[in-house]
């Protein structure tokens, strides 16, 4: 089945203690991209990868690390989260960027304390 | 990415009302996309529009671009109670061919 797996799917942490959501599609996309949903804000983009090796800023990327080492994986890194960090998070792929469906994972529920 | 406003944020209606959110932007765009996320649920794709002027139906819903490519609308017609959930637009255009925003989503309730 074709899909887009995230890890944890409910995660609460203190501030300060370094966390990575892992994110997984088995659908050989080239682009993968991370969001987080805050109500009254919609679905804004963190960080973008166009293939492997290759990552790019979203409009809020303040706080987050990506890397792209395979073109299956995908994780979003805290290295220090804050409790503004506190959100619903979603991996999304697509075959090439946009003009093309985005899939996306089941979203990670982050609090942090 | 393309900034958009959507609009309304929440809208209220009757089950059988017809319901439309609209997507409209400053700046032209290459494409659109919309998707719909249920309660507790993830975004999911429903259409892609291209062309000026084009217009897609799939069953009640109806989708516009505009024939400047800056405004899209979704229409559903005789709305039913699984219709609810989050409409969001996400624009696309200039050169980035990664960075994408979305618009800030219509929350749809339809009351049986």
């Amino acid at each position: 089945e074709a899909q887009v797996t995230q890890n944890p799917r409910y995660l609460i942490t203190v501030t300060g203690k370094k966390l990575t959501v892992t994110c997984s599609q088995n659908m050989n996309h080239e682009y993968m991209s991370w969001y987080r949903q805050d109500p009254g804000l919609g679905l804004r983009q963190i960080y973008y990868s166009m293939n492997v090796e290759v990552t790019d800023k979203g409009d809020v990327p303040e706080g987050y690390k990506v890397s792209r080492k395979e073109k299956r994986n995908f994780p979003l890194i805290l290295e220090s989260p804050s409790p503004n960090q506190t959100s619903l998070y979603f991996c999304a792929s697509s075959l090439w960027g946009y003009g093309y469906e985005q899939y996306f994972g089941p979203g990670t529920r982050l609090t942090v304390t | 990415g393309q900034q958009v406003m959507q609009i309304p944020q929440y809208q209220h209606v009757q089950e059988g009302e017809d319901f439309t959110t609209y997507c409209n932007s400053s700046t032209t765009l290459s494409n659109i996309q919309w998707y719909k996320q249920r309660p507790g649920g993830h975004p999911v794709f429903l259409i892609q529009l291209v062309k000026s002027g084009e217009v897609k139906k799939q069953k009640r819903l109806t989708f516009q671009f505009g024939e400047a490519k800056k405004n899209s609308s979704l229409h559903i017609t005789a709305t039913q109670t699984t219709d609810v959930g989050t409409y969001f637009c996400a624009p696309a255009g200039g050169t980035s061919y990664g960075k994408l925003t979305f618009g800030q989503g219509t929350i749809l309730t339809v009351h049986p």
